[in-house]
């Protein structure tokens, strides 16, 4: 049974940065074809995809916030790490950690952790 | 400014049929699996059709979707009051490099 959960701080004050991590079980992150992503939800809007680490260490960023994200992992501990440099009040959202399962057909989040709420404010 | 483009809400009544569309591009939907993600209020996404069309198990198969070129759509049938959610198709886009979400649509059972 896969399951994921994200801890970190509740509130950050505005130029900080944001670490998360999301710790997970049922699932080896060094198994190929096995990736963990990163996705955020500001109160009342959509969802928007933030990174994605691979089982070979190899990363992908979303272009827009490509300058103030790290996504890194732990395989020995199970957990994969996020940081978010400058935080501002728009940053403000639930942020979700995910696995994501490669096939044939491409790739899905088929599991998701239950989230966690960040906000920014002084 | 999402990607996918979806309608911000629909309607419809008890045991109808109700359908959402997602409109992308070649970079995505026409040459990417769709994925439709169900979030019920207070709950996290919960993947609901993966490649275009099929049900992860445990779905209902009232539940379902199709594509056609830089379009998709997901159909419920037999709308039930449970089913009062947002929905969100996700694809591959290959220009961005990393999946892409719709914005989401309110479903409401009247």
């Amino acid at each position: 049974q896969i399951t994921l959960k994200e801890s970190g701080p509740t509130l950050v004050k505005p130029t900080q940065t944001l670490t998360l991590t999301c710790t997970f079980s049922g699932f080896s992150l060094s198994t190929s074809g096995v990736s963990v992503g990163w996705i955020r939800q500001p109160p009342g809007n959509a969802l928007e995809w933030l990174a994605l680490i691979y089982w070979d260490d190899d990363k992908r960023y979303s272009p827009s916030l490509k300058s103030r994200l790290t996504i890194t992992k732990d395989t020995s501990k199970n957990q994969v790490v996020l940081t978010m440099t400058n935080m501002d009040p728009m940053d403000t959202a639930t942020y979700y950690c995910a696995h994501r399962r490669f096939g044939f057909g491409g790739s899905y989040f088929d599991y998701w952790g239950q989230g966690t709420l960040v906000t920014v404010s002084s | 400014q999402s990607v996918l483009t979806q309608p911000p809400s629909v309607s419809e009544a008890p045991r109808q049929r109700v359908t959402i569309s997602c409109s992308g591009s070649s970079s995505n939907i026409e040459n990417n699996a769709v994925n439709w993600y169900q979030q019920l209020p207070k709950k996290a996404p919960k993947l609901l059709i993966y490649y275009d069309d099929l049900l992860p198990s445990g779905v209902s198969d009232r539940f379902s979707g199709s594509k056609s070129g830089t379009s998709a759509s997901l159909a419920i049938s037999g709308l039930q009051s449970e089913d009062e959610a947002d929905y969100y198709c996700a694809a591959w886009d290959d220009r961005l490099n990393g999946p892409v979400f719709g914005g989401g649509t309110k479903l409401t059972v009247l």
